[in-house]
């Protein structure tokens, strides 16, 4: 079975341009969550779905970020405008019900110039 | 409310010896799960191991083992004989059952790097 699938692997993005990631969760796994890792304050949560639904988005930093999850193979967390600060390495995970492992993505490592 | 500290920010051992990675968590629930990833140079987040708080058993995986005290609220993790292919990022993580959510906590990590 394929792993939690991230893309794109790296971006590199001028201020006030718009980003979007993606993220493929493991098939079958119902929760997926969105990290960011910064050398400042390491692993956060950002968002959280379940069954295609946001159910904690209190890790959110601010109304540049928005997640969506139209389906249950396909998620997006986009930044619009970015900005600097925002560079970090965003993991998407999932997990299942019955699992409680969360499995984590390649990561993608966003550099906002 | 949850915390996992690992006060060990950095290691360095010489490759063949031992070293044990501390972990340290508070939580209200009683049920719970706790996690060990590792995070090599490359930057991926592997899943090692998790626990649930209800099984004490200490658990041993090839050069890997891990103890689990309630008592002291500690799950530590050992690498016995160590390789410099365990040079890396180890982050223990704690997930409280209760919120029926399955988030992760992170601790700040401990980074191991073993000289050859």
């Amino acid at each position: 079975d394929a792993g939690v699938i991230q893309s794109p692997r790296h971006e590199v993005t001028e201020m006030g341009q718009e980003v979007t990631l993606r993220c493929k969760p493991i098939s079958g796994h119902d929760y997926l969550f969105w990290y960011r890792q910064t050398m400042m304050r390491g692993l956060e949560l950002l968002i959280y779905f379940n069954n295609n639904v946001p159910i904690d988005d209190s890790g959110m930093p601010e109304d540049r970020f928005s997640a969506k999850m139209p389906n249950a193979s396909f998620s997006t967390l986009k930044i619009q405008p970015s900005e600097p600060r925002d560079s970090a390495v965003y993991f998407c995970a999932s997990t299942g019900q019955y699992t409680d492992t969360q499995y984590f993505g390649p990561g993608t490592r966003l550099t906002v110039l | 409310a949850q915390k996992v500290t690992q006060a060990q920010t950095e290691i360095s051992v010489v490759e063949k010896e031992d070293v044990t990675l501390d972990c340290v968590y508070e939580t209200r629930d009683t049920t719970y799960y706790l996690f060990w990833y590792k995070q090599p140079p490359s930057g991926e987040l592997v899943f090692l191991i998790r626990r649930n708080s209800f099984d004490e058993q200490n658990e041993i995986s090839g050069r890997y083992s891990w103890n689990f005290q309630k008592s002291t609220s500690s799950f530590n993790f050992t690498i016995t004989a160590s390789q410099v292919v365990d040079s890396a990022v180890y982050f223990c993580a704690l997930s409280e059952v209760g919120t029926g959510a399955n988030n992760l906590f992170f601790g700040t990590g401990t980074r191991l790097t073993v000289i050859p």
